[in-house]
């Protein structure tokens, strides 16, 4: 069956530019985990979703991120007013419960100049 | 700070060796273990997962663990150029178990 998959694939935006980023997760799968990988790095947790609420927000790393989970299924990152420090490979993960094996999609990998 | 070690590498073996790979964590309550393999401009794949001391065996690939020492490794046998990748190691938090705290790899490359 169709894996996860996100959009867009690369995104180039300008320092202090809103920036949205969607995952499409597994079908059936009720959890949802937004990380980060910057070069070099491993990934870093941001936010889980157990359906469409986020009991884990912890991860974000300031006010500018939000994110949120519609219908249960789809998911959007919002990074307002862009940095370059947010330039990083931005990765969706979903899992068929809270606790089970985590699928990864492709990635968007975000450019700020 | 809940962390997971590993060696960066690279760690170069010759085409049909053993790659012996390593990690440890510093979360004793972990009850979960990954290891993730991720060429370069890809994202992870699942390789194995273990949860039990011992060893796990799946083809090619054997992960084994150690909670006692907070260990777990991953073998490959037959290394094959294809293998050429980034390793993960992956380990649940034990106060939030759907968490995974990753290492930040190990370069695998075996020649030809």
């Amino acid at each position: 069956g169709a894996g996860v998959s996100q959009s867009p694939s690369n995104k180039v935006t300008e320092k202090g530019k809103d920036v949205e980023l969607r995952c499409d997760p597994i079908s059936g799968h009720t959890a949802l985990y937004w990380y980060r990988q910057s070069l070099g790095q491993g990934l870093e947790f941001l936010i889980y979703f157990q359906g469409n609420s986020a009991p884990d927000k912890s991860g974000l790393p300031s006010d500018r991120f939000s994110a949120e989970r519609t219908g249960g299924s789809v998911s959007t990152l919002t990074i307002q007013r862009t940095q370059q420090e947010d330039s990083a490979v931005y990765l969706c993960a979903s899992s068929l419960e809270a606790e089970g094996t985590q699928y990864f999609g492709p990635g968007t990998r975000l450019t700020v100049l | 700070q809940k962390e997971v070690e590993q060696n960066s590498g690279p760690l170069s073996v010759p085409e049909g060796a053993i790659a012996s790979l390593n990690c440890t964590y510093s979360d004793r309550g972990s009850q979960s273990f990954f290891w993730y393999r991720q060429y370069s401009g890809k994202s992870p794949e699942l390789i194995m997962f273990i949860y039990s001391n011992g060893d796990k065996e799946d083809g090619r690939f054997t992960a084994q663990l150690n909670k006692a020492s907070q260990y777990v490794s991953l073998l490959i046998r037959d290394s094959q150029p294809s293998d050429s990748a980034t390793y993960l190691c992956a380990v649940n938090s034990a106060d939030s178990s759907y968490k995974l705290i990753f290492g930040s790899g190990t370069r695998l490359l075996v020649r030809p």
